[in-house]
């Protein structure tokens, strides 16, 4: 079985800070690299889904990178608010998916 | 807006107890999924469909069996429920086949089994 690695697994960050973390995958036979949202009582959302060495994507103050060369890909908050505070999930797709344990953020106001 | 709704948000049975989890979507996705997540690990897949009445294990199917007899709905079933099986259930699912796609969640079922 694969392993993707997540980390840190758990990050608390003050308002307004910005903040990173890494998601690691093997790097052979690479399809896609997908990055959701899981807050508490929700169900996990799509941020992002990326497929490209080097593709960076962006959505409000989130953003992400991918390099498939050497199996990472890092997602970045910028300025990070309360309603950020979630846990943050990628996923591997070399034809089957494979999850990450996660990454916990914490927002303090 | 898809959605992804499964029956119970919290449910506690007792050990050898059939247990049913269901999982409606109301896209008409072709794929749907079953996850289950434990703490410090991935969500783990437990079985998969891609059509109705077709099914395909995951990495974890032992104790459980499915069931889609319908496009939008994809049954798990805990025929004997155990503790080890205490868990936080996850449905998902995709319009196609591929890793190009991105899942759609169902809320979760926390499951108890005493």
């Amino acid at each position: 079985i694969l392993n993707v690695e997540q980390s840190p697994q758990s990050l608390h960050v003050q308002e307004g800070d910005s903040t990173n973390f890494t998601c690691s995958f093997p790097s052979s036979n690479f399809y896609a690299l997908h990055w959701y949202r899981w807050e508490t009582a929700k169900s996990p959302e799509a941020l992002f889904v990326m497929t490209l060495n080097g593709d960076e994507k962006k959505k409000g103050r989130i953003s992400a990178t991918l390099n498939t060369k050497e199996g990472y890909s890092y997602l970045y908050i910028k300025g990070s608010q309360p309603e950020d505070s979630a846990t943050y999930l990628c996923a591997f797709n070399n034809n089957d998916m494979r999850f990450g344990a996660g990454t916990r953020l914490t927002v303090k106001p | 807006d898809v959605k992804v709704t499964q029956s119970s948000r919290y449910l506690v049975k007792r050990t050898g107890e059939k247990v049913f989890l269901e999982c409606v979507q109301d896209m008409d996705h072709e794929n749907m999924f079953w996850y289950r997540q434990d703490p410090g690990l991935g969500l783990r897949l437990i079985y998969f469909s891609y059509d109705v009445k077709m099914k395909e294990k995951g990495d974890i199917p032992e104790g459980y069996s499915v069931s889609r007899e319908k496009k939008e709905r994809f049954s798990l079933i805990l025929e004997s429920a155990s503790t080890n099986q205490t868990s936080m259930y996850l449905c998902a699912s995709t319009p196609l086949a591929g890793g190009f796609y991105e899942q759609y969640f169902g809320p979760g079922t926390r499951l108890t089994v005493t």
